[in-house]
């Protein structure tokens, strides 16, 4: 079946870094672009960016911008997200999410199908 | 950048209820929305695209409706798997979510 797996909750000191993977199965990896999306605690969704896992190209969120690193390896149809310079505001759950598209009346709309089942990120010195 | 405001941010009703959430757009977004529901500690799951079209496999109580700024998500009889989080998303320049709007029970 088509699913999203996620690696494991990490706990970080403000200033370092982190990288979420996302590995994908079922599907064709590099068919859909892959999201990122956020959730503080207690707070509602935010969308942080994507890549499109066949060309390797990304579209970030203005506020993360500088800060936010997507990658990808098709070898392992694992896509990653890396933040830096972690501040404690950094601290939520983290969701990978798969793209998908329909096309109704010659125009291509646009959604979030399949997610992974979140990643915990805490920062806290 | 396109702000979604949703209202309202939580509201009580009972099994069988007809709910409606409403989300608008700080500018036109065509019909380039999506409807989303989340659980607590589960992932969001995508229930309505293109503002009415319903996903596969999402009950028929759901359904969507709206066009350039505003949108409405309706449930047309309210059952106990239904009390979650609702969100908006639009896609039309970027990508931004509804603050989001909870159902509890009444």
């Amino acid at each position: 079946q088509v699913q999203l797996v996620q690696s494991g909750a990490e706990v970080k000191k403000p200033g370092a870094s982190v990288k979420v993977s996302c590995k994908a199965s079922g599907y064709t990896f590099t068919g859909y672009y892959m999201h990122w999306v956020r959730q503080a605690p207690g707070q509602g969704l935010e969308w942080m960016g994507w890549i499109n896992p066949n060309s390797g190209g990304t579209n970030y969120a203005q506020k993360f911008q500088g800060r936010v690193t997507m990658t990808r390896d098709t070898s392992i149809s694992t896509a990653y997200m890396e933040l830096s310079r972690l501040r404690s505001d950094d601290t939520a759950v983290y969701y990978c999410a798969r793209r998908c598209q329909w096309e109704l009346n010659g125009y291509y709309y646009y959604g979030m199908d399949v997610w992974g089942q979140g990643t915990t990120v805490t920062v806290s010195s | 950048a396109i702000q979604m405001t949703q209202s309202p941010s939580s509201l009580s009703a009972s099994v069988g209820d007809r709910v409606t959430i409403t989300c608008r757009a700080s500018q036109g977004i065509r019909n380039d929305l999506g409807w989303y529901q989340q659980k607590p500690g589960k992932a969001p799951k995508l229930l309505i695209y293109a503002a009415s079209s319903l996903q596969s496999g999402v009950p028929s109580r759901f359904s969507g409706s709206g066009s350039g700024t505003d949108f409405t998500l309706t449930i047309s009889s309210l059952q106990p798997e239904d009390f979650a989080t609702y969100y908006c998303l639009q896609d039309y320049n970027s990508w931004t979510f509804g603050q989001g709007t909870k159902v509890e029970i009444k």
